[in-house]
């Protein structure tokens, strides 16, 4: 265990559904991240959170919309996903001036 | 693109073999690290090695860092069937205001038979 939960483990959703990942950690750092994982692609950085503010957010749809309330809470809201969005959402985090990430073991999401 | 790219993309070996995977990248670095996956689970952190460092040994994981070449390469001495996972190399340029941007490959996935 890394120290770094996600929940659910498992989604699935029909396309006009809402939902949210949740990411927790309790390990001190203030750096969090949202990764999205498909089948034979490399894992595609999407949203950076440093302190509770976003740093980062790489060109992604507005469909998904993240959240961090704190340094150790991350959300990741869903609404209107297509099939491809199908996927391992995969969070993590590290310490400030850290290059070491810590992750989570992931929300496998399936879009119907 | 600083992305990394692993060589081979699978790999499969006896138990108490070695196993050799190489990473390339494309611009400078501050560091370089490689992460291993098992099957739907998340990343964890192996190694990491810094753009002054040319070799690093951990237990059984030995890494090599060429910046002339933009290459490094993970060995793993003595295979063993729990060490069956994808392996990732991920490069940076350093942390901006406290957070670090990595940039994965896409990963070989080992295959280590009893």
């Amino acid at each position: 265990e890394t120290g770094v939960t996600q929940t659910p483990r498992h989604l699935v959703m029909g396309m006009t559904n809402k939902k949210s990942l949740k990411c927790e950690q309790h390990l001190g750092h203030n750096a969090m991240y949202w990764y999205k994982q498909s089948a034979k692609k490399p894992l595609e950085l999407m949203f950076v959170y440093n302190f509770k503010e976003q740093t980062e957010n790489n060109s992604v749809p507005s469909r998904f919309s993240p959240e961090c309330p704190n340094s150790s809470h991350l959300f990741l809201h869903l609404h209107t996903l297509q099939p491809e969005d199908s996927a391992l959402y995969l969070c993590a985090s590290s310490h400030p001036r850290s290059q070491k990430q810590y992750f989570g073991p992931g929300t496998r999401l399936t879009v119907l | 693109s600083q992305q990394g790219e692993e060589d081979p993309q699978a790999l499969s070996i006896q138990e108490g073999e070695n196993a050799t995977m190489n990473c390339s990248y494309k611009t400078s670095i501050n560091n370089l690290q490689w992460y291993r996956q098992n099957s739907g689970r998340g990343l964890v952190h192996l190694i990491l090695i810094r753009s002054n460092e040319r070799e690093k040994h951990s237990g059984r994981l030995r890494v090599t860092l060429d910046t002339s070449k933009k290459s490094s390469s993970l060995l793993i001495t003595a295979s063993r069937a729990a060490d069956t996972a994808s392996y990732f190399c991920a490069t940076d340029k350093g942390a901006q205001g406290g957070s670090e941007k990595l940039v994965f490959g896409k990963g070989t996935k080992l295959t280590v038979n009893p």
